[in-house]
């Protein structure tokens, strides 16, 4: 079956320092995938989405890799700040970016400390 | 931006009792939501891909009878809880896609968190 594997464990940080978050996948082949921030309480919200045929894909602080050799994505979060203190999950998709339905990851708690 | 408004965002009921989670989208019209359910500490997990004019499609294990899907218009989704139980306490989230293109993901809603007492 389809498995999707985030950290499991929080990540604590420095403030300033880059945060580094892991999803990987298994029996599955995602033509994309997409990454949201959950704050406690709340709805996801949308981070960013990269495709099969893109490398890597950038939005302000925030950098995303696909590889789907290894059948991984990296998210990155660069000089870090407290308020980026959340829970951050993976959800690789397939059929349209529109509309296809998204099985996400358990998330990784990040806690950034000042 | 796209917003999708999500009612009430918490609930107390009595067991035996049907709730519903009524969800909007509040500036587009949504063809597809999607109705997911998050238990403390874990990940969403899909319950249900809604359509609108269509019956809704059920993930494996999820009861269609329990859980009453309707999406009788673009942008109304909802979810009602029949004869809720315990067990049935989560928090309960929807989803649309944003029309303007893929590169945007999926705008949720607040979520509301369901008790069943």
């Amino acid at each position: 079956s389809q498995k999707i594997e985030q950290n499991s464990e929080a990540l604590n940080i420095q403030e300033g320092k880059t945060a580094t978050l892991t999803c990987n996948y298994t029996n599955y082949s995602p033509a994309y995938l997409q990454w949201y921030r959950q704050d406690p309480g709340r709805g996801p919200v949308f981070l960013l989405l990269i495709r099969e045929n893109e490398k890597e894909k950038r939005k302000e602080r925030l950098k995303v890799t696909f590889d789907t050799t290894l059948k991984q994505s990296l998210f990155h979060i660069t000089a870090s700040q407290p308020a980026d203190s959340a829970t951050y999950l993976c959800a690789p998709g397939q059929g349209s970016s529109n509309t296809g339905k998204l099985i996400f990851g358990q998330g990784t708690t990040l806690q950034v400390k000042p | 931006g796209a917003v999708v408004s999500q009612h009430p965002s918490w609930v107390i009921c009595k067991s035996g009792t049907s709730v519903k989670i009524e969800c909007r989208s509040l500036d587009f019209q949504a063809t597809t939501m999607f109705w997911y359910r998050q238990f403390p500490k874990q990940s969403l997990m899909l319950m249900a891909t809604s359509n609108e004019g269509s019956k809704a499609t059920y993930e494996q294990g999820v009861e269609k009878d329990k859980f009453l899907i309707n999406h009788a218009s673009l942008t109304l989704s909802t979810l009602t809880v029949t004869s809720a139980h315990p067990e049935d306490s989560s928090f309960y989230i929807c989803s649309a896609s944003i029309p303007t293109g893929g590169e945007n993901g999926y705008t949720f809603g607040s979520g509301t968190r369901l008790t069943v007492v």
